[in-house]
């Protein structure tokens, strides 16, 4: 089955840029997506279709996928961001869904 | 978009439990769903997914619930149902109800709800 390898933890400072990856053989010809997921709350889509952002969700958040690695940026971090973030995708093979082990983003 | 899960609460090994989900906000019956829970510390994790009766209305498992679990939906009532069968206790966790969004190449979870907590326990 289809893994997604993400780093368990990334710290940044605020104002400045976090980059949280989720790797997987060949992403780059899958479509990838991302959910922020605070404590206590639901998880919240935050980039779609690689880099798509829903309605809501400031542009600070971005993605790019290319190769092996997808990548969440993430620009003039906030203390608001700090929270597990998880990428996704849509194993054509299997047709389930598969989740990265999510990596949680500490604002310091 | 709203989606309210409820039916949670907790359960011995080899019970069963239904769990509902109410939604409102979207065209419910154009809408596919899924239940998406999460064990507690770990990530989340897709149960399964039930498309439109315009697409056919069938239905996808993942395997660990495959034959064990089932969903169902009433677009009268603008409701999904997860109704679980012959649990373990690997499958005590928080369920979600989502509304599901892509395409022919892709799927992901476009709103969510808050949850219902399924604990499996004796």
């Amino acid at each position: 089955s289809y893994v997604l390898t993400q780093p368990p933890s990334v710290s940044v400072a605020p104002g400045e840029t976090a980059r949280v990856t989720c790797g997987g053989s060949n992403i780059g010809d899958k479509r990838v997506h991302w959910y922020q997921q605070r404590p206590g709350q639901a998880p919240l889509l935050v980039i779609y279709y690689n880099n798509d952002r829903p309605s809501g969700v400031p542009k600070r958040f971005s993605g790019s996928n290319s190769g092996n690695t997808a990548t969440l940026t993430i620009t003039r971090v906030e203390a608001g961001d700090e929270a597990d973030y998880y990428c996704q995708v849509w194993d054509t093979v299997t047709t389930h869904v598969v989740f990265g082990g999510g990596t949680k983003l500490t604002v310091l | 978009v709203h989606l309210e899960e409820s039916g949670g609460g907790l359960v011995t090994p080899g019970g069963s439990l239904r769990l509902y989900c109410g939604a409102s906000g979207l065209n419910f019956s154009d809408a596919w769903m899924s239940w998406v829970r999460q064990a507690p510390g770990r990530g989340p994790e897709w149960v399964g997914r039930i498309k439109s009766k315009s697409d056919g209305g069938t239905t996808d498992y993942a395997a660990p619930v495959k034959g064990r679990f089932s969903i169902s939906r009433d677009d009268s009532k603008d409701t999904l149902y997860l109704e679980m069968n012959s649990l373990k206790t690997e499958d005590t966790a928080l369920y979600y109800c989502t509304a599901d969004g892509g395409d022919y190449t892709t799927y992901y979870f476009d709103y969510w709800g808050q949850g219902t907590l399924v604990t499996v326990s004796s």
